[in-house]
């Protein structure tokens, strides 16, 4: 029952430069959101934005959605070392606002 | 401190054994959530909690068994019916249910069953 899918799967890029990782659903959403996961960790909430939002700041994340190709991307600007992570998208379960469903993730890694 | 968290960090059982996850929130959120992590794979969701006294089975449930007799617990039994149990488990809780509240996640298990 997989709704988001990440692209890329992986991600290398030097420090300092910004990363951008897309989110692709299959049917239309209430919400979308964006999680981080260090390396055996738990998963900690970035942004949620809403389906009547097309774009939303914090700090050096910027997440955009546009509900008429089904996607979302994230931004992250002057990336750094601590950036190296696993992003993931949640989305609304097909017709269930009552539980999120998981992508598989994108993994970045910042280069020194 | 307010948080989630589990115990333990790691876990070692054989096959054919029961073995119980912990998961405790002083949030006070309502909804709780359990689920699985494979290598390089995302989350899958084994059985989540709106409110006490009451759970609902996620995508694998499967092998799996949960409780909810307090608020601020959800323990999750792996019994000797899951088939491939090895795995990272990470339980969840948020204030409401629903794509528009965040999850907060606690620090995982991970469980190995030779």
């Amino acid at each position: 029952s997989q709704q988001g899918e990440e692209d890329p799967q992986a991600l290398s890029i030097q420090e300092g430069e910004n990363a951008t990782m897309n989110c692709s659903y299959k049917t239309s959403i209430n919400n979308l959101q964006w999680y981080r996961q260090n390396s055996g960790r738990g998963l900690v909430h970035l942004i949620l934005i809403r389906s009547n939002e097309r774009e939303k700041h914090s700090g050096r994340l910027r997440v955009t959605l546009d509900t008429s190709k089904k996607s979302s991307s994230l931004l992250i600007t002057a990336s750094r070392a601590a950036d190296t992570a696993s992003y993931f998208c949640a989305t609304d379960a097909r017709n269930r606002d009552d539980k999120i469903i998981f992508g598989k993730g994108t993994r970045l890694h910042i280069l020194p | 401190d307010g948080g989630i968290t589990q115990s333990p960090k790691y876990l070692f059982r054989k096959e054919g054994q029961n073995v119980t996850l912990s998961c405790e929130q002083n949030l006070n959120h309502d909804a709780m959530y359990w689920y699985r992590q494979d290598p390089g794979q995302g989350l899958r969701l084994i059985y989540y909690s709106q409110i006490v006294n009451d759970f609902q089975k996620g995508d694998i449930a499967e092998g799996y068994s949960v409780s909810r007799e307090k608020k601020e617990s959800f323990p999750l039994t792996v019994t000797s019916a899951q088939k491939n149990p090895t795995a990272f488990y990470l339980c969840a809780s948020s204030m409401g249910s629903g794509s528009h509240y965040e999850q907060y996640f606690g620090p995982g298990t991970r469980l190995t069953v030779t």
